[in-house]
This record gives C-alpha cells, structure tokens and sequence, in this order.
C-alpha cells in the first residue's frame, strides 16, 4: 500500500512569516510531486509541482525534494490570511502496468492570523 | 465554460434513490477521473477513463456506476447508496492518457452528496 503522510496540523502561523509544510512518502518509486491548496468547502487547485531534487521556487512558494530521504516539502513565505487552507501532497507513481496514480496524503490545515 | 466543470454542486437523495453526477472538461484533456473526498480521509481514487475507456476501479461497491461516454464528458450513476456514501465527489481530468511521470490533473469543484 503506497502511502503519503502529511502532519495534520493545525499549523498555525502569524502573518508575515513562513508557513513549513512536509510530507513523507512511501514508494520509492515515485517520481512527481504535487502540492494543492484546498479551501474549505472547495475543491483542490494546484499551486506547486516538482519533479527533480532540490528547490524550485514559484512566487511566494517554494517546494523542496529529497528523493533520497522520501520527503518533499512546500514554504510558503511572507504568509497571509488568504493563504489558511488545506494543503494537500500528492505523489504520482506507477499504479501497475505502465499507468500512474495520485496518492494523497490527508493535507495539512494551515492557519495564518492577522 | 473553462476547466472542469460538475453538476450537480450539492444533492441530497435517500437509500432507494437514483441519480446521476455529471462532469465536463474544456481542456482538451484525454484522462478522466472519479474522486470520493470524505473527512479526515485523503482523497480516495474511485475510477480512472483513458479516452473514454475505463482503466482503473478501486475496488469500489457497484451502487456506484460510472459512464464516459466520450474523452469531455463523465458520469457518475447512484442507485441505493448508504449513509457512509455521504461525502464530496470529485472529478479530475489530466491531459496524458494513463498518466506520465509528470502529468497533471485538474479538479472540479465537486458535488457534495448527502444520503439520508
């Protein structure tokens, strides 16, 4: 069973700081990552993908993978109200045969205050 | 329209009901898909359609039917469905057929189902 573990939070930060996100996945395997922000009440909207070990940064988002210690990660700098949501990992890896799945993990709830 | 789009966005029905949820992509994406978001558990992949040919069912009850009738187009059929059926369904579409390492999916903004 491929697995995606994500803090459930709530992580609660002030505005103006940086808000750490991490995940840890199970199958080695994997080879694409994926953060979504899910509001409440709503459905999931990709904010950041990455595919290669290291940084990639995106605006105020930054995602971080280490393939090596299974473990992918999202900052989010100078965080705003706008930003308290769910933010979901995603991991996709071969599902059998030559397909590939989307493994979620439950999201960690994020909480900026003003 | 743009996106994925699904209608109903909320439904209510009791055990012996019938209905239907319908998903519609303006992506030009060949993928489909079937989500079940319930609370506190990750999003669980239900069913996957790569140009319109059914590929993947995760072991889900057949009260639950799904029809793609072509590569735009999704359907989710329900008929005597349980209390615990009750949740947020989700529909993606992704643009490679069978996925990719790094092909993306997009999400509707769901139908929340309630089964009374």
């Amino acid at each position: 069973q491929k697995e995606v573990e994500q803090n459930s939070g709530p992580l609660s930060v002030p505005e103006g700081a940086i808000a750490s996100l991490n995940c840890t996945y199970s199958d080695r395997g994997s080879q694409s990552f994926f953060w979504y922000r899910q509001y409440s009440g709503k459905s999931p909207e990709l904010i950041m993908s990455i595919y290669s070990n290291g940084d990639k940064e995106d605006g105020r988002f930054t995602a971080q993978l280490n393939k090596a210690s299974q473990y992918v990660s999202l900052l989010i700098r100078d965080s705003q109200p706008s930003d308290s949501a769910t933010y979901l990992c995603a991991v996709n890896g071969r599902s059998g045969g030559s397909n590939y799945k989307l493994t979620f993990g439950k999201g960690t709830l994020l909480t900026v205050n003003p | 329209e743009t996106g994925v789009t699904q209608t109903p966005r909320h439904l209510v029905m009791g055990m012996t009901n019938k209905k239907s949820l319908k998903c519609e992509q303006h992506l030009g994406h060949n993928a489909m898909y079937w989500y079940k978001q319930s609370a506190k558990k990750p999003l669980e992949l239900m069913f996957v359609y790569n140009f319109k040919e059914q590929t993947e069912n995760n072991s889900v009850p057949s009260r639950f039917s799904p029809e793609c009738p072509n590569s735009s187009h999704l359907f989710l059929h329900l008929h005597t469905l349980q209390p615990e059926d009750s949740a947020l369904y989700l529909c993606a579409s992704s643009h490679l057929p069978g996925g990719s390492s790094t092909d993306t999916q997009y999400f509707g903004p769901g139908t929340r189902l309630t089964v009374l």
